[in-house]
């Protein structure tokens, strides 16, 4: 079955500690997506990646880096920057931007 | 920027009954999209139901509708016989091909048996 795949589905950092989201999609889509999702709240677009090799910067992108080197792939990294970590992140793939968006069943970081 | 605003936080229907979720949206855009994206307690995202902005007629899929008024921005979930399992968070959303999608704070919908 195609979808997304988002691991892990809890991860614990501890302080000046980067972590790595993994978000894997066989869906061959060309755009995929990192939100941050807040207790109560919506989701607000961390980075976002149209194509292999390029990404664009979303609303809340400072203590966040990505990097799209295969299509399937869009690893997200909370870097020590980030002061405030704790959430819930999802990840989507769309054909493209204007599109649909696939989501994953997400990963909830929490600080040690 | 293109914003887009859910004005109910919170809603409740009782089961069988309609209910109507409202949303709104601002953009200097002519052609876009928008959806309506379900968050159950599992936290998984689904779509609901979408509607082209060039496309007059409301989409419709099964219990769940849209009143789109694109000169008002206006574009409103209608989620007829309501049952237990539509409780969730709902999102509204807008995308274009110059923009990544935006989404609304969402609101929480209540089903009383």
């Amino acid at each position: 079955d195609g979808g997304i795949t988002q691991s892990p589905k809890y991860l614990f950092r501890k302080e000046g500690q980067n972590v790595t989201l993994s978000c894997e999609q066989n869906l061959n889509h060309d755009a995929m997506y990192w939100y941050r999702q807040d207790p109560g709240q919506g989701l607000r677009l961390i980075y976002y990646s149209q194509i292999v090799n390029d990404f664009q910067k979303g609303d809340i992108a400072e203590g966040y880096s990505v990097s799209r080197e295969k299509k399937e792939s869009f690893p997200l990294t909370v870097t020590s920057a980030q002061k405030n970590p704790t959430a819930f992140y999802l990840c989507a793939s769309s054909i493209r931007t204007d599109t649909p968006q696939h989501f994953g069943d997400g990963t909830r970081l929490s600080i040690l | 920027a293109q914003t887009v605003t859910q004005s109910q936080p919170e809603m409740s229907v009782q089961e069988a009954e309609t209910v109507t979720l409202s949303c709104t949206y601002d953009t200097s855009e002519s052609d876009y999209y928008l959806f309506w994206y379900k968050q159950p307690p599992s936290r998984q995202m689904i779509l609901v139901i979408r509607q082209e902005a060039y496309k007059q007629q409301n989409a419709t899929e099964n219990r769940f509708s849209v009143n789109f008024q694109k000169a008002a921005k206006s574009f409103s979930l209608k989620i007829s016989d309501s049952q237990l399992g539509d409780a969730a968070m709902y999102f509204c959303a807008y995308s274009s091909n110059n923009n990544d999608m935006r989404f609304g704070a969402g609101t929480r919908l209540t089903v009383k048996p």
